[in-house]
């Protein structure tokens, strides 16, 4: 079945870009039109990144959208996300996800990956 | 942006008891043309991603046991846990998904009593 597996550095430098890539296993990213990053920082609630289709289209939270930006890459079959300029604040375990066929709800979540920022 | 706000924050409740979680947001999240409430439950369980449990409100995902149940429409919805059993210890939260950006309530831990 599908399943879905995050990646990327688990420190990132104040200032810095955190990059992650979420990698679609057991079947196409075609299969799916949107895909999603949701975070969590530690010991609080689920925050919403975005959103992308896999033709490209994004959407963003306006609280993040102007630090966001989210990318599909059929060839390895993987979407990722890049968030620059990062603080302490942006510390938190990133979650990808895919997007429910006909919902905008999430049925299918990879494990997650720490990411921290800090010097 | 749709504000959720869940109520209570925390409960515990005995196993074998009901768990009542609501969920109100600060718009309707009703689309009038299809009639369907754009709201979803999911719960979290300690070091694992959140699990969805219903969809539309009320349609349980398939796998999900019948104890769950998704109730109410516009901007009050309630989340009910028949008979609790203790693999059902975990964080829920309810979603909206009738507009971005896509809001989460604060989350709710039930525990057994």
């Amino acid at each position: 079945q599908v399943q879905l597996q995050e990646s990327g550095p688990g420190l990132v430098k104040p200032s810095g870009t955190l990059s992650l890539t979420c990698a679609v296993s057991g079947g196409s990213i075609s299969s799916n039109k949107w895909w999603t990053w949701v975070r969590q920082a530690p010991g609080k609630g689920l925050e919403w990144i975005g959103e992308i289709y896999n033709g490209g289209d994004t959407n963003y939270s306006p609280s993040l959208k102007s630090r966001v930006t989210m990318s599909v890459d059929k060839s390895k079959n993987q979407f990722s996300l890049k968030l620059i300029s990062v603080t302490a604040a942006d510390t938190a375990v990133y979650y990808c996800a895919r997007v429910k066929v006909d919902t905008s709800c999430y049925d299918l979540w990879g494990q997650g990956t720490l990411v921290t920022v800090s010097s | 942006d749709i504000v959720m706000t869940q109520s209570p924050d925390s409960l515990a409740v005995s196993l074998g008891e009901r768990a009542t979680i609501n969920c109100k947001s600060s718009q309707s999240v009703l689309y009038s043309s299809n009639k369907k409430n754009y709201l979803a439950w999911y719960h979290q369980k300690p070091g694992h991603p959140p699990r969805l449990l219903i969809s539309w409100a009320s349609t349980r995902e398939s796998g999900v046991p019948d104890r769950f149940s998704g109730s109410g429409s516009g901007t009050d919805f309630t989340l009910t846990i028949s008979s609790l059993q203790a693999e059902d210890v975990a964080v829920y939260y309810c979603q909206q998904y009738y507009s971005t950006p896509r809001t989460f309530g604060q989350g709710t831990k039930v525990e057994i009593k």
